[in-house]
Order: structure tokens, then sequence, then C-alpha cells
């Protein structure tokens, strides 16, 4: 069974850069797309966007071109940055796996990170 | 943006009591082709990510118990609990995944009265 574990800061400060890598094991990185969402009291649930494994994206437009997502097929990972950070991003990060293929739900979850975004 | 609104925003129903949560898309996520609705439900527990319940509004995941069923089609859809366990209290999250950016609902929390 697939497992994936969020890493990173959990404070960062105010106009700086947010990063998080997210590893998945149980199973390969390859063949999926993966996927950054996250959870403030504020705002529920927001889809930040996802990546397919061969490093193709797609974001939230909301977001304002303020997202990056990579992958690293050969440790097993894919990371978020998210730049130029508000207190309005404070808020528990997923990162999840959807189904495999195109336009398909999240099916494994990671336990999520909190990151504070405060001086 | 495809806006998904879900009613109530609370409810409190008795130990064996039907739980129905409701939730409604701003265009439809019905793709004719395959005549699928690209609309899943997930349960969130306290500390805990969401969890995978039904996808295409109605395909239970592996492991979830039939009292939960989902129905609907085109903009509105159906989370229903049919006999409501102590293990259910949760928050229920619907969720379209026809466009882009994929968008869920604000959540529903269900409780036991």
């Amino acid at each position: 069974q697939v497992q994936l574990q969020e890493s990173g800061p959990g404070l960062v400060k105010p106009s700086e850069t947010l990063s998080l890598t997210c590893t998945v094991s149980g199973g390969s990185i390859s063949s999926y797309y993966w996927v950054w969402i996250r959870q403030s009291p504020g705002k529920g649930l927001e889809w930040i966007g996802h990546i397919y494994y061969t490093g193709s994206t797609n974001y939230n437009p909301s977001l304002k071109g303020r997202v990056t997502m990579s992958v690293d097929t050969s440790k097993n990972q894919f990371s978020l940055k998210l730049s130029s950070v508000t207190a309005a991003d404070t808020a528990v990060y997923y990162c999840a796996r959807q189904r495999r293929g195109e336009n398909l739900p999240f099916d494994s979850w990671g336990q999520g990170t909190l990151v504070t975004v405060s001086s | 943006d495809i806006v998904m609104t879900q009613s109530p925003d609370s409810l409190a129903v008795s130990l064996g009591e039907r739980a129905t949560i409701n939730c409604k898309s701003s265009q439809s996520v019905l793709y004719s082709p395959n005549n699928k609705n690209y609309l899943t439900w997930y349960q969130q527990k306290p500390g805990q990510p969401p969890k995978l319940l039904i996808s295409w509004a109605f395909t239970r995941e592996s492991g979830v118990p039939d009292r939960f069923s989902g129905s609907g089609s085109g903009t509105d859809f159906t989370l229903t609990i049919s006999s409501l366990q102590a293990e259910d209290v949760a928050v229920y999250y619907c969720q379209q995944y026809y466009g882009i950016p994929r968008t869920f609902g604000q959540g529903t929390k269900v409780e036991i009265k």
C-alpha cells in the first residue's frame, strides 16, 4: 500500500518561500499524478496543483504564479514551492496521489504538515 | 472555477438514523461522452487526512460500508448514511474532478444527536 509523507519547515517568515517535499513509499511515483492540497480554517480544502511523474504541471490560478512543483523519480519524491507567502498561506499542507489516469479522485493522502507563516 | 456548495454545514443525527448531505456544483460535472459524473466524496476525521469514500458520484471505494451511498447527476448530488454509527462522526466533503482547478465543498460536519 502506497504511503506518502510530507516534510519541510513548520514555520516560514512572511515574503519568504515555503518548501515542502513528499516522499512516496510502497509504490512507484511513475504513471501517476501527484497532488498538493492545503486546508486552512478560513478556506477549507484548496487544491494547489498537480504534477505528473514526467514533470508536467497544472496549478491553481488563484495562487497567481507563486507555485512551483517538481518531481524526482530517482528518489520517489515530489516537491512544492510557494513563494512570497503571507499569513493567508498558513495551513495544513497535504500531498496526495491521484488515481492512475487523468481526471480522477485522490486515493492516497499523506498525514499533512502544518505550515505557519509568521515573523 | 466550479463552485461546490454543500448543505447543511452541520447536522446531528441519532445513532441508527439516516444522515443526508447535499452538494451542488455551479456547473455540470457530467461528462456526456462517457456519461460519468466527476464527483467524489471524502470523509475526514479529526487529525486525519480526508479519506476517499465514493467516486463517480455513486461508486463506493473498497472497504467502505454499504450504509454509505451516493446519488445524483449533473449539478446535484447527495451522500446518504443510511444508519449512522458512532464511527461515522466526521466532516464530509464533496469534490469535483471535472475541471481545473479541482474544487471542494466547504464540508458538512456530522455529529451524534
